[in-house]
């Protein structure tokens, strides 16, 4: 089955830029999507197809994607920001999920 | 605006059936542009594909669960439902219930917990 793999923690200062990678075989022939979670929350999308934002995203989060690997950047990271994040691929009728990263503004 | 709002038993005993219900509401359940389905949690864990279905019944499955899951729709109720059998501990999840689009999940539900448990 397909997999994708996140680094589990991610730590940034509160205005500093943070990158969330992404990682599975053949990714960037796939589209990928990013979504936050809050504690205690459900999902929500920030990022799809690659690098399209969803209506209400704020402009600092923004997505990329090279060979195989996605990456999810969070520009000048506020302390609101922090929460999990997880990366996701459609693969051969299947919606995989990435590990999730947590991150941590410091 | 769209909502999704899971209902069922917050506790279910092993080797029983898991049923869930999500209501749909402002919004159509026989909506072309999307797919419904289901996602589960476990505590403290990461988040799992379970299935979607169109509304006109076309459904996938997560392989790992096929087995034992069913995901349906009844649009006389703008109902979207899942069952899954046979459950042990490790179906203890958050179970959501979601709108899928080609790619990507952009509607969420905000989750029940089931938990299996004699």
């Amino acid at each position: 089955s397909y997999e994708l793999t996140q680094p589990p923690a991610v730590s940034v200062s509160p205005g500093q830029t943070a990158s969330i990678t992404c990682s599975g075989d053949k990714l960037g022939d796939k589209y990928t999507s990013w979504y936050q979670q809050k504690p205690g929350q459900s999902p929500v999308l920030v990022i799809y197809q690659d690098n399209k934002r969803p209506s209400g995203i704020p402009e600092r989060f923004s997505g990329s994607t090279s060979g195989n690997t996605a990456a999810l950047t969070i520009t000048g990271t506020q302390a609101m920001d922090e929460a999990d994040y997880y990366c996701q691929a459609w693969d051969r009728n299947s919606y995989v999920f990435g590990t999730g990263t947590k991150v941590t503004v410091l | 605006q769209l909502q999704l709002q899971e209902s069922g038993p917050g506790l279910v005993k092993p080797s029983e059936t898991l049923s869930l219900i999500c209501t749909v509401s402002g919004g159509s359940i026989t909506a072309t542009s999307y797919y419904w389905g289901w996602i589960r949690q476990p505590p403290g864990k990461g988040l799992e594909w379970i299935g979607t279905v169109s509304y006109r019944g076309a459904t996938y499955y997560n392989p790992s669960l096929k087995s034992r899951i069913t995901i349906s729709v009844d649009t006389s109720k703008s109902h979207l439902s899942l069952k899954l059998t046979s459950v042990t501990a490790a179906d203890t999840a958050v179970y959501f219930c979601a709108t899928f689009r080609e790619t990507d999940i952009d509607r969420w539900g905000q989750g029940a917990l089931v938990t299996v448990s004699s």
